[in-house]
């Protein structure tokens, strides 16, 4: 099924480990972008990417690194988890060259750090 | 940056005609209106667009005025199954470019009742 596709679903960290959240979508768009959602609360952007090898901070990129590795690709990296991080992940992708079209978005990535 | 301000939150019951309004008083000349709808653990998904006028698909109608500084959500005939977060939203950024993005506000928590 066409769509974004995020892994892991769940995932458990202890302090100051580290992890990788990945993302890819298939539906040929060149945009990619991850927001956190905390619980009772709006999505805020972490980064996004306007274009393959591109990357650019949102709201909240503290504690956060991405990787552009194709045009399919976005992945995002926890480097020492805290538990602040404690969230839902959700990646979602849209076209470029229109700006009428919205995002289409995974299923998300509920993460929890102990 | 609050690009858009909504209800928190709305009861209705069964069989009612919903609508939830929200202002956006910084819109860009060309930026489009975004609808979303969010179910508990999943991501947000697209539900209407519109740029002036109104807009009507098969799940709901989205009503603009003409200086665009607000815009109405209707739902027709709501359901239990309509229980959702709903996200009105604009972007931010060049409008045709990748670092188009859209900011979420909290959204408004529609309870429907039997």
């Amino acid at each position: 099924n066409a769509g974004v596709t995020q892994t892991p679903k769940f995932q458990v960290l202890k302090t100051g480990q580290s992890m990788t959240l990945q993302c890819a979508q298939d539906m040929n768009h060149n945009s990619m972008y991850w927001y956190r959602q905390d619980p009772g609360m709006g999505l805020r952007l972490i980064y996004y990417s306007a274009s393959e090898g591109t990357t650019d901070k949102g709201e909240v990129p503290n504690g956060y690194n991405v990787s552009r590795l194709n045009k399919r690709e976005f992945s995002l990296r926890l480097e020492s988890a805290a538990p602040s991080q404690t969230s839902v992940y959700f990646c979602a992708s849209r076209v470029t060259w229109s700006y009428s079209y919205g995002y289409t978005f995974g299923s998300g990535t509920r993460l929890t750090v102990v | 940056l609050a690009k858009t301000t909504q209800p928190i939150s709305m009861d209705s019951y069964e069989g009612q005609e919903v609508n939830i309004t929200c202002s956006h008083n910084n819109i860009a000349t060309n930026d489009y209106i975004t609808w979303y709808q969010q179910f508990p653990s999943q991501g947000p998904r697209f539900i209407i667009q519109g740029y002036k006028t109104k807009v009507t698909n098969e799940v709901a109608s989205l009503f603009i005025p003409a200086d665009r500084k607000s815009s109405t959500l209707s739902l027709p005939r709501v359901s239990l199954s309509d229980t959702a977060v709903y996200y009105c939203l604009v972007g931010d950024g060049p409008l045709d470019s990748g670092t188009y993005k859209y900011i979420f506000g909290t959204g408004t928590r529609l309870k429907v009742l039997a």
